[in-house]
């Protein structure tokens, strides 16, 4: 149980184009999905955590505007990077919380996508 | 904040050896502690987990770690290191933050084993 996937596991772009990633928890209703960024060689640093219907809280520094989440559905999470640029390359991993699980303090991690801009 | 410390950003042991990977963390209050392992290119495996009780954590693949509340420390221990554990290895601790917990990880040790 508690499996959560990505898609796509990796995406080449051209600079100026916006990507969405989709990030799905398949046996497990996720109240609250989390957004991490991982550039090579180092630690993951949480972007957003993204709550089922209600706008997503940002960490300091992360320009919601350049990633945007939508949390649409207690199965679903998009991050959309727009205008991408090749500085947005990274790898990003989502990450879903079972309510019912570990008594919620449990975080569920998809395989992460890999995004390179051109 | 929560923050977490990973002394040792690259360890290399030989098979066969014991392993200790050494974390630290920061949190005012009684913390929600992981241990995590990403192979290249892959997400993360959750090794295990301390929330309470036994400090002596078991967890999947030989792992298990201890809980030192005296020095806010997590450390990850294994008795014999096997070629396939090389990797890279994250501790994080959690908090519970209004909506759900917020996961704060440390730098990562990389794991070289020597055959």
């Amino acid at each position: 149980g508690a499996v959560v996937s990505q898609h796509p596991s990796w995406v080449i772009c051209k600079s100026g184009t916006s990507v969405k990633i989709e990030c799905r928890s398949l046996d497990f209703q996720a109240t609250t999905m989390f957004w991490y960024r991982q550039f090579p060689k180092q630690s993951l640093m949480l972007m957003a955590t993204s709550n089922e219907g209600s706008k997503a809280t940002y960490e300091q520094g992360v320009e919601k505007d350049k990633f945007l989440i939508n949390h649409a559905s207690l199965t679903l999470s998009t991050l959309t990077v727009t205008s991408a640029h090749p500085e947005d390359s990274s790898f990003y991993i989502c990450s879903a919380r079972d309510p019912y699980t570990s008594g919620g303090n449990e975080q569920f991690f998809g395989p992460g996508t890999r995004l390179t801009v051109l | 904040a929560q923050s977490v410390t990973q002394p040792d950003i690259h360890i290399t042991v030989s098979e066969g050896a014991s392993l200790e990977l050494r974390c630290n963390y920061s949190y005012g209050a009684t913390p929600y502690l992981f241990w995590y392992v990403q192979s290249p290119g892959q997400g993360l495996q959750l090794l295990l987990k301390y929330f309470s009780g036994d400090t002596l954590v078991q967890g999947i693949k030989g792992f298990e770690a201890e809980f030192k509340r005296s020095q806010s420390s997590f450390n990850l221990r294994k008795p014999s290191v096997h070629w396939s554990d090389a990797a890279e290895y994250f501790c994080a601790v959690g908090a519970l933050t209004g909506g759900g917990n917020k996961l704060t990880f440390g730098t990562g040790t990389q794991l070289k084993v020597e055959l």
